[in-house]
């Protein structure tokens, strides 16, 4: 079992420049999230897919879509980048239930935008 | 809504004594409470939960919490700690504004084990 996995670990961008965040799961999980965390303020997210086919948004969504593409897969894509989104990008996912489920989180990915 | 508060950005703990994090919680109905880690450069990974029972929660790596409803707090502790266990602490709670079991992290607390 991979877990979650991101795909870049690392990305510079130009302001105004687009870019699509990958995330990928192999745990059968229903929920899945995408959280930015910036030094002093925790993790916020951003956008989050309860299951397969809905997507809503979260505390921070502007700037941001999101797609879920099956059942394993949640993007986040940046538009128009800014250097407001210069931060550290966390994907996560889970079983959610009645059970609360803890959540598993992928390594980030690192953006810069310029 | 839901929220939790980590009020110490640092806590510097010598190796081999117990150690505490802190966190206080605002919620209305049932809490469920989470705390996660965070090691340099690496995800968070998750530590313990409540969700109902015992107030005291055991969890990975020697961790527990203890859950107080009149204190609405939830601090972990360790009775010894390692230099290992430095790195950043997130306590977290379910937001049930979010319809799919989303949580809402506070700030963090940086834990320094000194040898």
């Amino acid at each position: 079992n991979a877990g979650v996995t991101q795909t870049p670990k690392f990305q510079v961008l130009k302001t105004g420049q687009s870019m699509t965040l990958q995330c990928a799961q192999d745990m059968n999980h229903n929920s899945m999230y995408w959280y930015r965390q910036d030094p002093g303020m925790g993790l916020r997210l951003i956008y989050y897919s309860a299951s397969e086919g809905t997507t809503d948004k979260g505390e921070v969504p502007n700037g941001y879509n999101v797609s879920r593409l099956n059942k394993r897969e949640f993007s986040l894509r940046l538009e128009s980048a800014a250097p407001s989104q210069t931060s550290v990008y966390f994907c996560a996912s889970t079983l959610a239930g009645p059970s609360y489920n803890e959540q598993f989180f992928g390594p980030g990915t690192r953006l810069t935008v310029l | 809504a839901q929220s939790v508060a980590q009020p110490e950005d640092q806590v510097n703990v010598a190796e081999g004594n117990p150690l505490t994090v802190k966190c206080t919680y605002s919620v209305s109905g049932n809490p469920y409470l989470f705390w996660y880690v965070q090691y340099p450069n690496r995800g968070l990974q998750f530590l313990l939960k409540y969700i109902t029972g015992d107030n005291l929660v055991k969890g990975s790596y020697g961790f527990e919490a203890e859950f107080n409803k009149s204190q609405t707090s939830f601090h972990l502790k360790k009775p010894s700690a390692l230099v290992s266990d430095s790195a950043l602490y997130f306590c977290a709670v379910r937001d049930i504004g979010y319809s799919g079991y989303a949580l809402n992290f506070g700030k963090g607390t940086s834990l320094l084990v000194t040898p």
